[in-house]
């Protein structure tokens, strides 16, 4: 079993819907929460990163991270065809300097 | 102010060859790591340098190997290429010593035939 689970998706949505992306993980030792988006042929572009439990909202992507349940999450509110996408969840103990991440969901916002 | 910047961006070589993939992290960022990028895999890391030394290494064999310069520029060999070293290979720089947000570059695609 990974340590970090990611449903990879094709999701497919209409311009202006809800999106939620969601990760879950094994590893409790895990402190720090990442999200990246990645276009094709391009690297990941790093979208919103938690420490605590809680949401944090920035313009319209909100992160959720729930350490009871081991799950997180990435919403993105009123998507645009440009968001469409791989996002990426990754997390980090903050001891063994390096990111352990979801396989990535294929994200595609239709008009 | 400058993002992370790799090169070559895209490289083609022969089974058996060597190759050298080289990154310069944002300025001021003193910690460098490599990760591989396969369509099965995913992202799965290869190994980070802080200050010249190597800190943490992924599960990939010896022909996997990097450095870095005084000038927290690094580079990544890879020897005796095999097919299934095809793969995006993207470096990122972080600025504190463990817990600072990773910023990535736009990877070196290598195809080896």
């Amino acid at each position: 079993q990974k340590e970090v689970e990611q449903d990879p998706g094709p999701l497919s949505v209409p311009e202006g819907a809800i999106v939620s992306l969601n990760c879950t993980y094994s590893n409790s030792a895990f402190q720090y929460f990442m999200w990246y988006r990645q276009y094709s042929r391009k690297g990941p572009e790093l979208l919103m990163y938690t420490y605590s439990s809680g949401n944090k909202e920035d313009g319209r992507f909100t992160a959720q991270v729930d350490k009871s349940s081991k799950y997180i999450s990435l919403f993105i509110r009123d998507s645009q065809p440009s968001d469409s996408a791989t996002y990426l969840c990754a997390m980090d103990t903050g001891t063994a300097s390096k990111l352990t991440f979801g396989t990535g969901t294929r994200l595609q916002v239709t008009l | 102010k400058a993002g992370v910047t790799q090169t070559p961006r895209y490289l083609i070589k022969t089974r058996g060859q060597q190759v050298t993939l080289s990154c310069s992290p944002i300025s001021g960022h003193r910690s460098v790591s490599w990760y591989q990028q396969t369509p099965g895999q995913g992202l799965q890391f290869l190994f980070e340098y802080f200050s010249e030394t190597q800190r943490n290494k992924g599960n990939f064999p010896g022909r996997f190997s990097g450095r870095q310069f005084s000038n927290s520029r690094s580079e990544m060999n890879v020897s005796t290429l095999e097919l299934g070293d095809s793969a995006l290979y993207l470096c990122a720089s972080r600025s504190s010593g463990g817990t600072g947000e990773l910023f990535f570059g736009e990877g070196s695609r290598l195809t080896v035939l």
